[in-house]
């Protein structure tokens, strides 16, 4: 079975510019997470979607993120426009409520210059 | 406000001996507490998890132990190896339909060959 899949894995930008991150989600999991993960850091969780929907996005900041989830399936992070601070991974993760299991992807690592 | 923590940032093993990481939380509301491991440049790798209605689920060589009236989570791996080197993160999961998982900061563990 194929996991949690993340691209780019990696992507270097300049401040201002926009970024987009992708996650396919494992088949079957209708909860799809993105996490920000600095050095030293625990992954702090952007946004929850429960199938399509985006039912936690407190701590997305909202002026310049925003995420959709396409047909409850696939789903994209996008920054505009990047700043200095948000060099970090960009983790996405699934799961099935009542298994109470989280997978994550590899990751997506942005610097931004 | 860091409900689930790892005070200790690392921990050094023999190999052949225990290593034990431990992990303490604040809020009693969460159902489901995991363990992680996380090499450089990939991401988080689900290693164990328990339900809060249990206090010890066993897989191979790893073990967690809840302690609930301690608010205490540990992993127990034995024997070490030198391939579990890595950071592990303890996370839970908030109960009552918020699915939120809070990670702690994370224990770097070097097994010594």
């Amino acid at each position: 079975e194929a996991g949690v899949v993340q691209s780019p894995r990696y992507k270097i930008i300049e401040k201002k510019q926009p970024v987009a991150f992708w996650c396919n989600p494992i088949s079957g999991h209708n909860t799809l997470y993105w996490y920000l993960q600095n050095l030293g850091q625990g992954p702090e969780l952007l946004i929850r979607y429960e199938n399509e929907e985006a039912v936690d996005d407190s701590q997305l900041p909202k002026d310049r993120f925003s995420a959709e989830r396409l047909k409850g399936v696939d789903s994209t992070l996008k920054i505009q426009p990047a700043e200095l601070g948000d060099s970090a991974v960009y983790l996405c993760a699934s799961s099935l409520v009542r298994t109470g299991e989280l997978f994550f992807g590899e990751g997506s690592r942005l610097t931004v210059l | 406000d860091q409900q689930v923590k790892q005070n200790s940032p690392s921990l050094s093993v023999q190999e052949g001996r225990i290593s034990i990481l431990n992990c303490d939380y604040t809020n009693s509301m969460f159902d489901y507490f995991l363990w992680y491991k996380k090499y450089p440049a990939e991401g988080p790798t689900f290693l164990i998890s328990i339900s809060s209605i249990k206090d010890k689920n066993e897989d191979g060589r790893f073990t967690v132990f809840l302690n609930k009236s301690a608010k205490h989570l540990s992993l127990h791996i034995v024997p070490s190896q030198p391939g579990d080197s890595a950071v592990y993160f303890c996370a839970a999961r908030g109960a009552s339909g918020t699915y939120k998982y809070i990670f702690g900061t994370g224990t770097r563990l070097k097994v010594l060959a």
